[in-house]
């Protein structure tokens, strides 16, 4: 059964840094599109940064240069490091499998305090 | 602001049939996926691919992309299709979301 669970979010200082973890099971994050998607409370989906099977990856406007997507194969698990964090970065973060975004998390919820 | 336009609300009464647009430049050169997204829930992918549904998904839900306008068809709509619906095509994103109410 494909299971992701996001874990790593909390209450931060705006300029703080958090690592939010996204552990995989039922299948291999290697082998797969690997995406953040936030959503901010009362507002809609964000796509947030990709990482590709080959190891490229991508990130959105609002938060390069700031945030960084990372996998560890052994522990087949996804990550994403956010640093410099800002009030709007207040969101529920979800992690999601392959370019359709076929199974998502139930995410992990960012709060950053002015 | 979202390159994916959709209308922030749509109603249906129930047994009915609703659509849900999504409007972007050269849409139908891009597959177009939809989330169905509950109060408290994750998103759940219902269509993929702009007209395929994955396992599990009812048959009532649809998809279609031409133009620059891709639609997600509810036939006979359930109270249990009330939620919010996003469009979503890569190098796009999402759209900013339809509240479907059933009444």
């Amino acid at each position: 059964e494909v299971q992701l669970v996001e874990s790593g979010g909390g209450l931060i200082q705006a300029g703080g840094s958090l690592r939010l973890s996204c552990a995989a099971s039922g299948f291999s994050v290697s082998s797969n599109y690997m995406s953040w998607v936030r959503q901010a409370p009362g507002q809609g989906l964000e796509w947030v940064s990709v990482f590709y099977p080959g190891g490229r990856t991508d990130y959105a406007d609002s938060v390069k240069g700031r945030f960084t997507i990372s996998r560890d194969i052994s522990k087949n698990t996804l990550f994403l490091q956010l640093n410099n964090l800002r009030v709007e970065d207040t969101a529920l973060y979800f992690c999601a499998r392959d370019l359709t975004f076929d199974f998502w998390g139930r995410g992990t919820l960012v709060t950053v305090s002015s | 602001s979202y390159d994916l336009i959709q209308p922030p609300s749509v109603s249906v009464s129930p047994g009915q049939t609703a659509n849900i647009t999504c409007s972007g430049k050269n849409l139908e050169d891009k597959y177009c996926c939809w989330f169905q997204q509950k109060p408290g829930q994750s998103p759940v992918l219902v269509i993929y691919e702009d007209t395929q549904r994955p396992s599990g998904i009812p048959e009532r839900f649809s998809g279609s992309n031409s133009g620059n306008t891709a639609t997600l068809t509810i036939s006979g709509t359930q109270a249990i299709d009330e939620a919010d619906y996003y469009c979503q095509a890569w190098d796009s994103g999402f759209g900013g979301g339809t509240k479907l109410t059933v009444l």
